[in-house]
């Protein structure tokens, strides 16, 4: 089944521990970016990845890092993660920038 | 970089009734318009996209036109149903990103 999965799906953290959400995809798809999703803020990219060990910021990149060292993963790291961290986060990946993108689950983080 | 603009913020309608969401960006650059629903606890679904070199694209009962002029585009759906009750969020290309409105709450009511 052609799928993008995240894990973990739910994370309670605390300050300045660091932490990984990864993220894969079976599709083959170039394209991978990683989105925060706030109330009344819609979704926002934080990072994207056009292909392997190919990543560029997006909108919302400060504090976070990642990296696309193999086709299927790209990983999300917060090196100290922040209470302005918290939110929901989606893992996308498409063929290109201008086709469909296939949203993961979703990992809903709060940082204490 | 991209700038994306998305009204209204919330939709209220009765079953039946059409629905218009609008969306304007600022990169004229820009060339691809996909347009996603996103039900209660679920993940962001792409229901409809434009490219730039198309003005109205139509799938059923949801249609999008762009444009390129006014740098406007909107997502229409007619024939409304209670299923189509989520937020919808219209996005743009920039350069090598995709760029997302703010979102809109569509309630629908029997």
């Amino acid at each position: 089944e052609a799928q993008v999965t995240q894990n973990p799906r739910y994370l309670i953290t605390v300050t300045g521990k660091k932490l990984t959400v990864t993220c894969s995809q079976n599709m083959n798809h170039e394209y991978m970016s990683w989105y925060r999703q706030d109330p009344g803020l819609g979704l926002r990219q934080i990072y994207y990845s056009m292909n392997v060990e190919v990543t560029d910021k997006g909108d919302v990149p400060e504090g976070y890092k990642v990296s696309r060292k193999e086709k299927r993963n790209f990983p999300l790291i917060l090196e100290s993660p922040s209470p302005n961290q918290t939110s929901l986060y989606f893992c996308a990946s498409s063929p290109t920038m201008t086709d469909t993108q296939y949203f993961g689950p979703g990992t809903r983080l709060t940082v204490l | 970089g991209e700038n994306v603009e998305q009204h209204p913020s919330t939709l209220s309608v009765q079953e039946g009734d059409s629905a218009v969401i609008k969306c304007t960006y600022s990169d004229s650059a820009s060339n691809y318009f996909p347009w996603y629903k996103q039900e209660l606890g679920k993940r962001p679904q792409l229901i409809i996209d434009i490219r730039s070199n198309v003005g109205e694209k139509k799938d059923q009962r949801i249609a999008v036109t762009l444009n390129k002029t006014a740098k406007h585009f909107s997502l229409h759906i007619t024939e409304t149903q209670p299923e189509d009750s989520a937020v919808y969020f219209c996005a743009a290309t920039g350069y090598s990103t995709l760029t997302f409105g703010k979102g809109t709450m569509l309630l629908v009511s029997p």
